[in-house]
């Protein structure tokens, strides 16, 4: 079946760029259908949803964070990643990934997730 | 934006059963899904389209949804429940998903 794996450093510098990469086994994100999102929880907090990208490169972000973030897909690696600019500490929080269905709008399959704190 | 409104916390007795709300504005019209977070773990879906269940998941789990509220109704509960689960919907004036400030819920 389908998983998502996230990676990428667990402490990033103010002011620096966020970047994590999502790894999708067990399918292809060519094959559509679904849009590959990101989606943080800031410590124990709840969910906010950052933004997704469709297989062919089309991507939605949340605009409260839409000056800051990137999203991009490697259809030859079946990864997609995200970039997140001029982070502060209020962008320390646990980052996953997860699989939305293009027709029902759940998001059924998530990574395990991966906590970023940003700090000096 | 839309706003989801959840109860913070709600406790149940061991066999008992636990019903959660999602308040919203005709959240009737929308398509409502719910997630289980148990601690240290990801949220996993439990139920989609306001009352479906992906595959693996107990009967138990159930959901409604009309008017200006969408339930998830757990039966027969077991301490295993025990966790937070959130609300999410599409969120069609932003244009982006939207999820609920989520629900704690105890077993007692």
């Amino acid at each position: 079946q389908v998983q998502l794996q996230e990676s990428g450093p667990g402490l990033v510098k103010p002011s620096q760029t966020l970047s994590l990469t999502c790894t999708v086994s067990g399918g292809s994100i060519s094959s559509g259908g679904y849009y590959w999102s990101w989606i943080r929880q800031h410590p124990g907090k709840g969910l906010e949803w950052i933004g997704y990208i469709y297989y062919s490169g089309s991507t939605y972000y949340n605009p409260s964070l839409k000056s800051r973030v990137t999203i991009s897909v490697d259809t030859s690696k079946n990864q997609f990643s995200l970039k997140l600019s001029s982070v502060t500490a209020a962008d320390t929080a646990v980052y996953y990934c997860a699989r939305e269905g293009d027709s029902s709008g759940a998001f059924d399959i998530w990574g395990q997730g991966t906590m970023v704190t940003v700090s000096s | 934006s839309y706003v989801l409104t959840q109860p913070p916390s709600v406790s149940v007795a061991p066999g008992q059963t636990a019903r959660i709300t999602c308040g919203g504005n005709n959240i009737g019209s929308k398509s409502v899904h719910w997630y289980q977070q148990k601690p240290g773990q990801a949220p996993v879906l439990v139920v989609y389209d306001d009352s479906d269940r992906p595959s693996g998941i107990p009967e138990r789990f159930s959901g409604s949804n009309s008017g200006n509220t969408a339930t998830l109704t757990i039966s027969r509960v077991e301490a295993g429940d025990e966790a937070d689960y959130y609300c999410q919907v599409w969120d069609s004036s932003s244009d982006h998903p939207m999820f609920g400030g989520g629900t704690k819920l105890t077993v007692l």
